[in-house]
């Protein structure tokens, strides 16, 4: 069974850092690609970044280009995002998904629970 | 890019046929066969029903359909159930290495 677990989220103030995690379990984790995706108070989903299998391409929304920064780590069966110079606008709970792997389909056939991020001060 | 437009809500009684639309432009849903739709719960994370479009990924109800004409895409689910009570997303390519979701529809069933 393909599980997903984030961990990492909380409450940081405006202009600080966080960085998500996503445990990958019950598939290969090293040949899909992976996905960033959040959802704010307003229940909107909102695509965040994405990296293939071999961390590249790697590709960013506009709205946290120079901001956040998407990795893997194959041999941890892990995705990560650092989140810096956060702002009030991020707050939102993150999904990590997993893409289904058609080219440019930005299909995302399995989700972990999310990990809330709050930026408040 | 814009968020792809969807009504805010639907409704309908059990056993009949409901249809999200879910509308963007030339520079995403018209321009491209890459749609995907999203059922999600209250509390849970959303869960992949349709992709390039039309197609239902495995183990998803053949109840559940998708369509595109221009720039409009739609989710028709028939044979409504109580337990398809959720919210609805579309996602769609955008280009430029981007993808664009919609708002959201909340399906309620009477």
């Amino acid at each position: 069974e393909v599980q997903l677990v984030e961990s990492g989220g909380g409450l940081v103030q405006p202009g600080g850092s966080l960085r998500l995690s996503c445990a990958a379990s019950g598939f290969t984790f090293s040949i899909y690609s992976m996905n960033w995706v959040r959802q704010g108070p307003g229940k909107k989903l909102e695509w965040v970044s994405y990296i293939s299998s071999t961390s590249s391409p790697i590709l960013y929304a506009d709205s946290v280009k120079g901001r956040f920064t998407i990795s893997r780590d194959n041999a941890k069966n892990s995705l990560y995002l650092q989140m810096n110079n956060l702002r009030a606008e991020d707050t939102a709970v993150y999904y990590c998904a997993r893409d289904l792997g058609i080219p440019w389909g930005g299909y995302l056939d399995n989700w972990g629970q999310g990990a809330l991020v709050t930026v408040s001060s | 890019q814009s968020a792809l437009t969807q009504p805010a809500s639907v409704s309908g009684s059990p056993g009949q046929s409901i249809t999200i639309s879910c509308t963007g432009t030339s520079s995403d849903v018209g321009n491209y066969n890459l749609v995907s739709w999203y059922q999600q719960h209250p509390g849970k994370a959303p869960k992949f029903m349709i992709y390039d479009g039309s197609k239902r990924p495995s183990g998803v109800s053949n109840r559940f359909s998708g369509s595109k004409s221009g720039n409009t895409a739609s989710l028709t689910i028939s044979g409504l159930q109580a337990e398809d009570e959720a919210d609805y997303y579309c996602c769609s390519y955008a280009g430029s290495s981007t993808w664009v979701f919609g708002g959201g529809t909340k399906l309620t069933v009477l």
